[in-house]
């Protein structure tokens, strides 16, 4: 299995450009978070999905990030507009449910943001 | 969320056991201990797991007090390529990875 796949793995955007963030999920999976990491904040959860539909969305923290899941091999997370305080290295991962406590989640490289 | 404490930092020798701890007072029955590790400029990844009994796999030990108030990850040999950041959380039922500070282990050479 290839793993969890972002892209870019760089981006390199000036302020008040769109951003558009990509993630392909382990086949079979049920599960994918975004989540994004900085210095200051650590791993922060922003949404998650089950089955494509987002489950929780508490975590985005403003209307310019907007996240969607159309199929179960696909994923983008979206910034509109952007701005320097989101720079951060955003992780995609997935998971298969076992619905006790015991699922693991994958975690991909991470697409590291700069906006300048 | 239940939450974990651990150590900032944890430093090693090279080849030696190394013990990270994690205090989880308010653990309920039903949460998991999960431990994650993130080498530098990786993402995280899955170590162990465990609900009341001690786990071994092939990676590392887990060590479950029995009150489950807490717990310590093991790595019976460090290497260099142990040196990470280590996350220790609580997870139950479907709910996702809520990741703390964690404990930043340096190996020494």
């Amino acid at each position: 299995d290839a793993g969890v796949i972002q892209s870019p793995r760089h981006e390199v955007t000036e302020m008040g450009q769109e951003v558009t963030l990509r993630c392909k999920p382990i086949s079979g999976h049920d599960y994918l978070f975004w989540y994004r990491q900085t210095m200051m904040r650590g791993l922060e959860l922003l949404i998650y999905f089950n089955n494509n539909v987002p489950i929780d969305d508490s975590g985005m923290p403003e209307d310019r990030f907007s996240a969607k899941m159309p199929n179960a091999s696909f994923s983008t997370l979206k910034i509109q507009p952007s701005e320097p305080r989101d720079s951060a290295v955003y992780f995609c991962a997935s998971s298969r449910t076992t619905g006790i406590g015991t699922d693991t989640q994958y975690f991909g490289p991470g697409t590291r943001l700069t906006v300048l | 969320d239940a939450k974990t404490t651990q150590p900032n930092s944890m430093e090693s020798n090279e080849e030696e056991p190394v013990h990270l701890p994690c205090n989880h007072s308010t653990i309920s029955g039903t949460d998991y201990i999960h431990w994650y590790r993130q080498l530098p400029s990786q993402g995280p990844e899955y170590v162990i797991h465990g609900l009341t009994s001690n786990v071994n796999n092939r990676m590392a030990s887990l060590a479950i007090a029995e009150d489950r108030k807490s717990s310590t990850l093991i790595l019976h040999r460090a290497t260099l390529r142990d040196a990470a950041v280590y996350y220790c959380i609580l997870k139950r039922g479907n709910t996702p990875l809520v990741f703390g500070k964690g404990t930043r282990l340096s190996v020494i050479a």
